[in-house]
């Protein structure tokens, strides 16, 4: 089955610079890549996600940058504020995202210092 | 209009009770998933249905977990012999439709607040 590895699993940034969460997968026939926030004892929310007929996507500060042939996607987040403190979690699925489960990396602890 | 939503939040189990866990996935969704979450780590995939057909259950850790959606709607997980190692959030998840192209988020999963299960 898929694995999808993310790395780090803590980053620290100052306010108002970039950060940037890597992950990997290992099922080429993966389609479907969302990143999801997750707030302490909240619910993941969808920030960003992108299918593999595309190479990049940009949401105002957000952008997602996917290598299909290294298999390989990343999240960027550009000038950074205390709000994008969270738990981010890259997935993939083959099933286009509606038709099975996500598979998830472990989790990058951002943390945004002041 | 609402999202998913989950009850109950918080359950506390004896080793060995039976737990039901609830799901009211968004109305019209047609896919329905279930997710375990441990402490620190990414949620995973238990199981997924659509409508009221059991597409995939493959994710479920022992044949002590049991889950259903005889309507299509209304979800429910079951754990019978609730074991300390059951002890995890568990996240419901729906989506509007499988199998759509194209984008435009209608495959994006919208998940649940999640049951917090303690097993003592």
């Amino acid at each position: 089955g898929e694995n999808v590895e993310q790395h780090p699993s803590t980053l620290s940034v100052q306010e108002g610079d970039s950060a940037v969460i890597k992950c990997t997968y290992s099922d080429s026939a993966s389609n479907y890549f969302p990143w999801y926030k997750q707030e302490l004892g909240k619910r993941p929310q969808l920030i960003i996600d992108i299918r593999s007929n595309v190479g990049e996507k940009k949401d105002q500060r957000i952008a997602v940058t996917l290598n299909k042939t290294a298999k390989h996607f990343s999240l960027h987040i550009t000038e950074t504020q205390p709000e994008d403190s969270a738990v981010y979690f890259c997935a993939a699925s083959i099933g286009g995202g509606g038709a099975d489960g996500l598979t998830f990396g472990k989790g990058t602890h951002l943390i945004i210092q002041p | 209009g609402a999202g998913v939503s989950q009850s109950p939040r918080y359950k506390v189990a004896k080793r060995g009770q039976d737990v039901a866990l609830r799901c009211d996935p968004i109305s019209g969704h047609v896919s329905l998933f279930w997710y375990q979450q441990a402490l620190g780590q990414g949620p995973e995939f238990l199981t997924y249905f659509q409508n009221e057909a059991q597409l995939d259950k493959s994710g479920l850790p022992s044949d002590r977990f049991f889950a259903e959606r005889p309507e299509g709607s209304v979800s429910t997980l079951k754990i019978q012999r609730t074991q300390q190692e059951d002890s995890a959030v568990y996240l419901c998840a729906s989506s509007l439709a499988p199998g759509l192209a194209g984008g435009l988020g209608h495959n994006e999963q919208f998940f649940g607040p999640g049951t917090r299960l303690t097993v003592l």
